[in-house]
């Protein structure tokens, strides 16, 4: 079964604009550390935020924010103006309690594009 | 102020040939690990190590060895090559202390024709 399900292959924002990408995890485990990712088209991952499923508050960072709804099992990452370097493909990613810590489950990712 | 390195960056194989992706980290990280990102399939864990001298599987192991002799290398061999094997392949470390800080390196292109 996928721990993390991504069902927007694909998205689309004009600059300026907020966008959601969403994110959806599987894990029976209490304690949890859910990610997200960034790749530009150079390659490279970068790490844009992190939540921990004992936060009390939703995590940010800047324009990047984390929509985390425990109950849901969902964790959806927030843009917020949007720039056209934001576009690229964006990685949401889980640990829990069942994999070695350093181990991440990923999912299949959304090409985000921003256009001016 | 070098963090996670690969070896090499692009190299193109035939069937058959082995070779070894090179991983060094300079942070003094207990864990290091190896993905392999595939399109449309995410990153995918293949092997991992949380310390020298201990390795264990990931997802994806087959046609993989790794070992981990010291601290800061994390080399990655394929036996023998094979086109399935084609594929970008990332390397990873962290600190125990703050797991949630995942290093990667700049990834290894490989081509298995």
């Amino acid at each position: 079964a996928q721990k993390i399900t991504q069902t927007q292959p694909g998205m689309f924002v004009q600059e300026k604009e907020a966008v959601t990408l969403d994110c959806t995890y599987d894990t029976s485990d209490p304690s949890y550390g859910l990610f997200w990712y960034k790749q530009p088209s150079s390659g490279e991952m970068i790490f844009l935020i992190y939540q921990g499923s004992y936060d009390q508050q939703n995590a940010t960072e800047g324009r990047y924010s984390l929509n985390f709804q425990k109950a849901r099992k969902s964790a959806n990452l927030v843009i917020s103006a949007s720039q056209l370097g934001d576009s690229a493909m964006y990685f949401c990613a889980m640990r829990d309690r069942g994999s070695t810590l350093g181990r991440l489950y990923f999912g299949r990712g959304t090409q985000l594009t921003v256009w001016p | 102020n070098a963090g996670v390195t690969q070896t090499p960056k692009f190299q193109v194989l035939k069937t058959g040939q082995s070779m070894t992706l090179q991983c060094a980290q300079d942070m003094n990280h207990e864990y290091m690990s190896w993905y392999r990102q595939d399109p449309g399939m995410g990153l995918r864990l293949i092997h991992y190590s949380v310390g020298a001298g201990i390795t264990d599987q990931g997802e994806v192991p087959n046609g993989y060895n790794v070992s981990r002799s010291t601290t800061e290398d994390f080399p990655l061999r394929l036996l023998s090559a094979a086109p399935s094997q084609t594929s970008v392949y990332f390397c990873a470390s962290s600190y125990y202390r703050s797991p949630e800080e995942l290093f990667f390196g700049e990834g290894s292109r490989l081509t298995v024709l």
